[in-house]
């Protein structure tokens, strides 16, 4: 299985700020790499599928990009609505993977 | 648009089977053009994907839990189910029934809200 890993666990912020989150895969995955933000007691939402394509709706201030065997995603301006947890999945196999999570609070 | 819905007890003894439905609205199961997918979140944990159906039938199981998962679709009802075997308190956990598009990269753009099961006796 592809293992995926993501940095850091966890992170405080602001309103305003520019938050990045680090995701690594086990071995190389293209770019078949997805992006969910899931709130409590909810059910995950797509932000970002093939490292950098935004899904229909998503606000404009995600984004996904991959650089060698790194992919990032970033939030440029924090909004109230995104403290949540965000994953990452790779689609290169299956069975497919998640990332262990990111959790941005406060 | 699209919605998924999961249904099933919500309380399973150990050792027995887990059976969940997820009922499709919005869209045909059969159009062909999607995957259909079960995932699951132990509490407080990260997501594991369980495996996947096609509309045809065909399927891919995550190794670890192949032994005792069985899919199936009902395109007549526009339902996918899961069954799990010989489940212990360790399968405890959301599941979740999601859509993927048959696209070149898979991901997940709906999911059903989830359905909270707890294997205790």
């Amino acid at each position: 299985d592809i293992q995926m890993t993501q940095s850091p666990s966890s992170l405080s912020a602001s309103v305003g700020d520019r938050v990045t989150i680090t995701c690594r895969a086990s071995q190389g995955i293209s770019t078949y790499l997805n992006w969910y933000q899931q709130k409590p007691g909810k059910a995950p939402n797509l932000l970002i599928y093939a490292a950098s394509s935004l899904q229909s709706g998503v606000p404009s201030r995600f984004s996904g990009s991959v650089s060698g065997t790194d992919f990032t995603l970033t939030i440029t301006s924090l909004q109230p609505e995104d403290f949540a947890i965000y994953y990452c999945q790779q689609s290169f196999n299956t069975p497919f993977t998640f990332g262990p999570g990111t959790k941005v609070d406060v | 648009q699209v919605q998924l819905q999961e249904s099933g007890p919500g309380l399973v003894k150990p050792s027995q089977t887990l059976s969940l439905t997820c009922t499709v609205s919005g869209g045909s199961i059969s159009s062909g053009s999607y995957y259909w997918s079960w995932i699951r979140q132990p509490a407080g944990k990260g997501l594991e994907w369980i495996g996947r159906i096609y509309s045809s039938g065909n399927t891919n199981y995550n190794p670890s839990l192949k032994s005792r998962v069985t899919m199936s679709v009902d395109t007549s009802k526009n339902q996918f189910s899961l069954k799990l075997s010989s489940v212990t308190a360790a399968d405890t956990g959301v599941f979740y029934c999601a859509r993927a598009p048959d696209f070149w990269s898979e991901y997940f753009d709906y999911w059903g809200p989830g359905t909270l099961v707890t294997v205790s006796s």
